[in-house]
């Protein structure tokens, strides 16, 4: 069965320093997708993109954050500049279709910032 | 503005019992409505959604949901559970009217079966 998959699963880094996501949606799939939980909190969407751009983005997806799709197979996300508060699991997912499809995540990348 | 509430953060069931995990929403317009479940240290998994059409739909192991569109609720349900159901299930809303593509998820109900 086709899956998202994320690199890595758990990612430390310093803060200030920029990090990198990584995640290759199923292949098919022409929507893409970054949502993050905070421990203890609910999962909340960070960005939608479709035809190498963004489609969609939240009041958290500010100017730290940024998406590419490098290749034909890649979706990163990376964070400039982290704060503690960046601190979160990060939910790749991508889909078929945007709206009355289902979206399908990875296992998630944990970033701690310290 | 879209919301989802899921009221409960904890249902504990025996195992065999019947199981509801509530859910309700709030969309400017029509909602198309999903449940995922996340087991420790997993990602979300797609278990069900209702999109159009018949208001009872059924998903994976067995769970099925209701849409009540006068009581705004899409409570999924379960007649057995099974120990192996112990997880967090995670309701979430797309609103049609507004066309946006994400989807809002609830806090999350965590079920736990007892043995």
């Amino acid at each position: 069965e086709p899956e998202v998959t994320q690199t890595p699963s758990h990612q430390v880094t310093q803060m200030g320093q920029e990090v990198i996501l990584r995640c290759v949606p199923i292949s098919n799939h022409l929507y893409f997708y970054w949502y993050r939980q905070i421990l203890g909190q609910k999962v909340e969407f960070l960005v939608s993109f479709y035809n190498n751009e963004i489609s969609e983005k939240s009041e958290i997806f500010d100017d730290q954050f940024s998406v590419e799709r490098p290749d034909g197979s890649n979706f990163t996300l990376k964070i400039r500049s982290t704060k503690l508060e960046d601190s979160a699991m990060y939910f790749c997912a991508s889909s078929v279709r945007p709206m009355n499809t289902e979206a399908f995540f990875g296992q998630g990348t944990r970033l701690t910032v310290v | 503005a879209q919301s989802v509430a899921q009221p409960e953060d904890q249902v504990n069931v025996a195992e065999g019992n019947p199981l509801t995990v509530k859910c309700t929403y709030s969309v400017s317009g029509n909602p198309y409505l999903f449940w995922y479940v996340q087991y420790p240290n997993r990602g979300l998994q797609f278990l069900l959604k209702y999109i159009t059409g018949d208001n009872l739909v059924k998903g994976s192991y067995g769970f099925e949901a209701e849409f009540n569109k006068s009581q705004t609720s899409f409570h999924l349900k379960k007649p057995s559970a099974l120990v192996s159901d112990s997880a967090l299930y995670f309701c979430a809303v797309r609103d049609i009217k507004t066309g946006a593509n994400n989807l809002f998820f609830g806090t999350g109900t965590r079920l736990t079966v007892i043995p």
